[in-house]
């Protein structure tokens, strides 16, 4: 079974600080991994994705997300933070089809983390 | 632009009545989803389209129905077996369907509350 967690339901920050937003996942086979932000009743926005190859990935607004197999991780990152960046924010996971994942190969999202960029 | 598009933004139902959210994009976007947002729960999948006239069950599929006649088109009907309707309902789009790489585009969403 596929799943995903996000440890911390939010995360505080000083604006300029560097800033983690922690996923760990489970899935029975290869996985590509997607990072989204949602703003107050809006729809989620993708970030950025690992589907192989280089650990870190670099994406949209200054974020990346390093890719860690053997901790089963996929943590979000930025240097400095910023006002703006306050929002919520998801981890996905699905199973990349290949080899016997045992999955239907739909996108399981975590539960999202709040996080808030004081000034 | 290209985009989706999910109408009306908020949406009131009253006891024993049906109703319908609609989603359309214009992405050339061959799949199509529904989900169902509550507050710390995450998204959780209620139905799914990769194809036209083609849709499967998510994993809470029960008391929601929808049709996909068109590519552009799928809409949601709550149904008044949805005994706990009220919740924010998420539209997205893909490229690919199950087990693809690339990411889902979402619209703005519909609020659904019960009057």
């Amino acid at each position: 079974a596929q799943s995903v967690a996000q440890p911390e339901d939010q995360v505080n920050v000083a604006e300029g600080n560097p800033l983690t937003v922690k996923c760990t996942y489970s899935v029975s086979g290869n996985p590509y991994l997607f990072w989204y932000v949602q703003y107050p009743n809006r729809g989620l926005q993708f970030l950025l994705k690992y589907i192989t190859g280089d650990n870190l990935v670099k994406g949209s607004y200054g974020f990346e997300a390093e890719f860690n197999k053997s901790q089963t991780s996929f943590h979000l990152k930025k240097p400095s933070a910023l006002v703006s960046d306050s929002a919520l924010y998801f981890c996905a996971v699905r199973d990349n089809g290949w080899g016997y994942g045992g999955s239907q190969g739909n996108l399981i999202f975590g539960k999202g983390t709040k996080l808030s960029v004081k000034p | 632009d290209g985009g989706i598009t999910q109408s009306p933004k908020y949406l009131f139902r009253k006891e024993g009545q049906n109703v319908t959210l609609s989603c359309e994009q214009n992405l050339n976007h061959d799949a199509m989803y529904w989900y169902r947002q509550d507050p710390g729960q995450g998204l959780r999948l209620i139905y799914y389209s990769q194809i036209v006239n083609d849709f499967q069950k998510g994993d809470i599929a029960e008391g929601y129905s929808v049709s996909r006649e068109k590519k552009e088109s799928f809409p949601l009907t709550v149904t008044s077996a949805q005994k706990n309707p009220t919740a924010f309902y998420l539209c997205a789009s893909s490229i690919g369907g199950t087990y693809s790489n690339q990411p889902q585009h979402f619209g703005d969403g519909t609020r659904l509350s019960i009057l």
